[in-house]
């Protein structure tokens, strides 16, 4: 397996237009992340499933913005109405389910998004 | 809110220094993850430190979980212009494994 995946590396869009990114993780994982990092800062969590259950949705995932997980493998983030706000670096990372102490996470290369 | 407030946000030495980076909380975490990510990349993830006071060497970096599992630090020894990169923290605090991540330090090593 070569770890998490994600599709496309760049995207550029006009501004009003929709975008959807997709991860694959890798393959024996049952929790995947997605998380939004701009230039200089760390990464923000956004939303996470465990297996096709989206179980968490942070407060920056506004209705614009959709994710899934169908059948529990790779997911897709979907965001609508596009704003120049929105131009960021989209990660995914993925995990087997842990034990309760310990959270390792891998991310993909991620999808840069720019919004003119 | 919690937060995770990494020091110094920027750094740049010469090769051969030794360099520490800190990484601190108000809040007490389950785990807390390293990561160095390259320009372009996705994070990669370095060590992760579960037990208080731990620590954790990978060829010459050493990482140390503070005693309460609030803070955390990396020491780079003789640093080398490949270990050039911006040096993560990332706490996880719930069963979600959700990780909450510092602001990063940009660490540059001249030759």
């Amino acid at each position: 397996d070569t770890g998490v995946s994600q599709d496309p590396r760049h995207k550029i869009t006009k501004r009003g237009q929709n975008v959807t990114f997709r991860c694959d993780p890798i393959s024996e994982h049952n929790r995947l992340y997605w998380y939004r990092q701009t230039l200089g800062q760390g990464p923000e969590f956004l939303t996470y499933f465990q297996n096709e259950a989206q179980l968490e949705k942070s407060r920056l995932l506004s209705d614009r913005f959709s994710a899934e997980r169908p059948k529990g493998s790779f997911s897709t983030l979907e965001i609508q109405r596009t704003e120049q706000g929105d131009s960021a670096m989209y990660l995914c990372a993925s995990s087997l389910t842990p034990g309760l102490l310990i959270h390792e996470q891998y991310f993909g290369p991620g999808t840069r998004l720019t919004v003119t | 809110t919690q937060l995770l407030e990494q020091s110094p946000q920027f750094l740049s030495i010469q090769e051969g220094e030794n360099l520490t980076v800190y990484c601190n909380s108000s809040s007490v975490f389950s785990s807390l993850q390293w990561y160095r990510q390259e320009p372009g990349e996705g994070p990669v993830l370095l060590v992760t430190v579960v037990t208080g006071g731990e620590v954790k060497k990978l060829k010459r970096l050493t990482f140390q979980f503070g005693d309460a599992r609030k803070d955390s630090s990396l020491h780079i020894t003789a640093a080398q212009p490949g270990d050039t990169g911006l040096y993560l923290c990332a706490g996880a605090t719930s069963n979600t494994g959700k990780l909450i991540f510092g602001q990063g330090t940009t660490l540059q090593v001249k030759p």
